[in-house]
């Protein structure tokens, strides 16, 4: 199995566009996660989706931050309009019930 | 690059004894490290992390760890567990210049009555 995978690996956009960051889990993980990681704040959790069903998004930080998970083996998180302090290391990681996979992370510029 | 060994996969304890959950890693530049502990059915969560001072590091719930540059360590510990504890805990390190973070596998501690 390739593991969770994330693409883009490094964006670098502008203040005020539109960002959009891609997951593609495990195949036959029921579960996937969207975390985002700074220095000063570690790991965050932002959401996560069972059964593609949002169960938690309690951390997503604003409006401006939405994720959706059209089926089993895709979800996006995404951010209208970037802002400079969204700029962080997005993970995405899939679990079939105990434990979560992690993929490589999405590092996040926005200037 | 850098990489995490977590020596022992799981971790059997009896409430109210000391437990520590060993954490290893090698990397080629300095680095900055964590400990995250992910509940049953949830996600993960940040319990410490050392970024410069003091070597010795306490978290949330009791927990503490020890960051031992000569031996390239990052053990966790607390001295007296809860049943509450049971989880997975995993260690996490990432280069100062901002890299991305790289996990261990994980430790199971099964907290037992």
């Amino acid at each position: 199995d390739a593991g969770v995978i994330q693409s883009p690996r490094h964006e670098v956009t502008e203040m005020g566009q539109e960002v959009t960051l891609r997951c593609k889990p495990i195949s036959g993980h029921n579960s996937l996660f969207w975390y985002r990681q700074t220095m000063m704040r570690g790991l965050e959790l932002l959401i996560y989706f069972n059964n593609n069903v949002p169960i938690d998004d309690s951390g997503m930080p604003e409006d401006r931050f939405s994720a959706k998970m059209p089926n089993a083996s895709f979800s996006t998180l995404k951010i209208q309009p970037s802002e400079p302090r969204d700029s962080a290391v997005y993970f995405c990681a899939s679990s079939p019930g105990a434990r979560e996979f992690f993929g490589p992370g999405t590092r996040l510029t926005v200037l | 690059a850098q990489s995490v060994t977590q020596l022992d996969s799981q971790v059997p304890v009896f409430e109210e004894a000391p437990v520590e959950l060993r954490c290893n890693y090698s990397s080629s530049v300095s680095v900055y490290l964590f400990w995250y502990v992910q509940y049953p059915n949830q996600g993960l969560q940040l319990l410490l992390k050392y970024l410069s001072g003091s070597t010795l590091v306490k978290g949330i719930n009791g927990f503490e760890a020890e960051f031992n540059k000569s031996q390239t360590s990052f053990h966790l510990r607390k001295p007296s567990v809860h049943i509450s504890d049971t989880a997975e805990y995993f260690c996490a390190v990432s280069g100062i210049a901002g890299n991305m973070l790289t996990f261990g596998g994980g430790t199971r501690l099964m907290v037992k009555p």
